[in-house]
């Protein structure tokens, strides 16, 4: 099945620098979404993107879509050890009977 | 609380043995989704159910199994025939307003072999 392609596959920064996470996709979308990870535990929902939207903030998150290049990316800013997690995007494709199509996902490691 | 549940957390199978992963969640969501994830792999989608008494396959749905009896409960079952069924095992509902989907997830189970 199409899937999401997420890059890179792990990032390793020093706390208080940014993070960024690139998903690119090959369908049209309704909506593209950001979910976390911890190790061994189910995903979080974070953020919600709509195809009509270029940028959505949600504290130290920002997410772009640009619907053109059909990619999208998360940024963490001021990362945190906490942050340290997969993070994972999904797409919704409106014709899809209400399955997400997921991408590989990112290892994030913030290292204090 | 609101929430999905999953159980047990971590599960052994013996060779030839069927075991039944339990999902319960109290969101009052209409579709509930079980995943399978392996290193590396991202999430794939085993089954889903969009209403009670009605489910479908996804994309890797031989070996498995599901029942949708309940609005609350969606159990899977990893039959005998799944040869490989090691994996990280997890289970999503949703209920989408104004036409979009967000899932919320168990903590999922942990499936071993024996």
């Amino acid at each position: 099945s199409q899937q999401g392609e997420e890059d890179p596959q792990a990032l390793s920064i020093q706390e208080g620098e940014n993070a960024t996470m690139n998903c690119s996709y090959k369908t049209s979308i309704n909506n593209l979404q950001w979910y976390r990870q911890n190790s061994g535990r189910g995903l979080v929902h974070l953020i919600l993107i709509r195809s009509n939207e270029r940028e959505k903030h949600s504290g130290r998150l920002r997410v772009t879509l640009d619907t053109s290049k059909k990619s999208s990316s998360l940024l963490i800013t001021a990362s945190r050890a906490a942050d340290t997690a997969s993070y994972f995007c999904a797409i919704d494709n409106a014709g899809n009977n209400r399955k997400l199509i997921w991408g590989l996902g990112t290892s994030l490691a913030v290292n204090p | 609380d609101g929430g999905i549940t999953q159980s047990p957390k971590y599960l052994f199978r013996k060779e030839g043995q069927n075991v039944t992963l339990s999902c319960e969640q109290n969101l009052n969501h209409d579709a509930m989704y079980w995943y399978r994830q392996d290193p590396g792999q991202g999430l794939r989608l085993i089954y889903y159910s969009q209403i009670v008494n009605d489910f479908q396959k996804g994309d890797i749905a031989e070996g498995y199994s599901v029942s949708r009896e309940k609005k609350e409960s969606f159990p899977l079952t990893v039959t005998s025939a799944q040869k490989n069924p090691t994996a990280f095992y997890l289970c999503a509902s949703s209920s989408p307003s104004g036409g979009e989907e967000t899932q919320y997830f168990g903590p999922g189970t942990r499936l071993l072999v024996l």
